[in-house]
């Protein structure tokens, strides 16, 4: 079992919807990512927050806004998304986010389709 | 020219065969280097971390070239279950936390 968790695990939503994808990790790790991955590709970073603040932003769209509660949790929230943004969201998490890159440990996904 | 490059087969091997792949990356600044597996619509598992001194565990063996700027991975004995698609997964130097992914190999083993 995953050490990271997405909820939920699928998601439809129009266009006009507003929605939030939530990711949990309990490992006291301090440095936590958003990913996108469409199929037959490799995940794309969208976010890393590190020590709970927002340390990259890939110029991702605004309609994709991430919020770090606390050192646990990581969100993104979704706001007028277009079909082309229908993917697998994936939420990873590593001990830190500075120094010398450690792996990256994932959660199972969200599978997000626009209508 | 991707930062870091894979051939993405498939590679179609028969069980107990031994099958290597090779993953070049572009950035000699480059720190750090792993090797994923990600199964169908599932998400990346950490398979391995590859250090300059090589390291193995159990059936797969990982190698580490900085002068060549290539890592390879070597799985001995395939198992049904080690289809999947193997990603390459370099760490840019820096404080950013940034992982650069290879296109990933992807691996059918036959019965």
């Amino acid at each position: 079992d995953t050490e990271v968790t997405q909820t939920p695990k699928h998601l439809v939503m129009g266009m006009t919807n507003k929605k939030s994808l939530k990711c949990e990790q309990h490992m006291g790790h301090r440095a936590m990512y958003w990913y996108k991955q469409k199929a037959k590709k490799p995940p794309e970073l969208m976010f890393v927050y590190s020590y709970e603040k927002l340390s990259i932003n890939e110029s991702v769209p605004s309609r994709f806004s991430p919020e770090c509660p606390n050192s646990s949790l990581l969100n993104l929230h979704l706001h007028a998304l277009q079909p082309e943004d229908s993917a697998l969201y994936l939420c990873a998490s590593s001990l830190t986010g500075t120094g010398v890159n450690q792996p990256q440990h994932f959660g199972d996904g969200t599978r997000l389709s626009i209508l | 020219r991707k930062e870091v490059e894979q051939d993405p087969g498939p590679f179609n091997v028969p069980e107990g065969a031994t099958v290597a792949f090779n993953c070049t990356y572009s950035n000699s600044a480059s720190q750090s280097f792993f090797w994923y597996r990600q199964d169908c619509r599932k998400e990346p598992k950490l398979l391995m971390s590859v250090y300059s001194s090589g390291n193995e565990d159990g059936r797969f063996t990982a190698q580490l070239n900085r002068a060549s700027q290539y890592i390879s991975l070597l799985i001995r004995d395939s198992k049904l279950s080690d289809s999947a698609t193997y990603l390459c997964v370099v760490g840019r130097s820096g404080n950013t936390g940034k992982l650069i992914f290879g296109q990933g190999t992807t691996l059918q083993v036959k019965p």
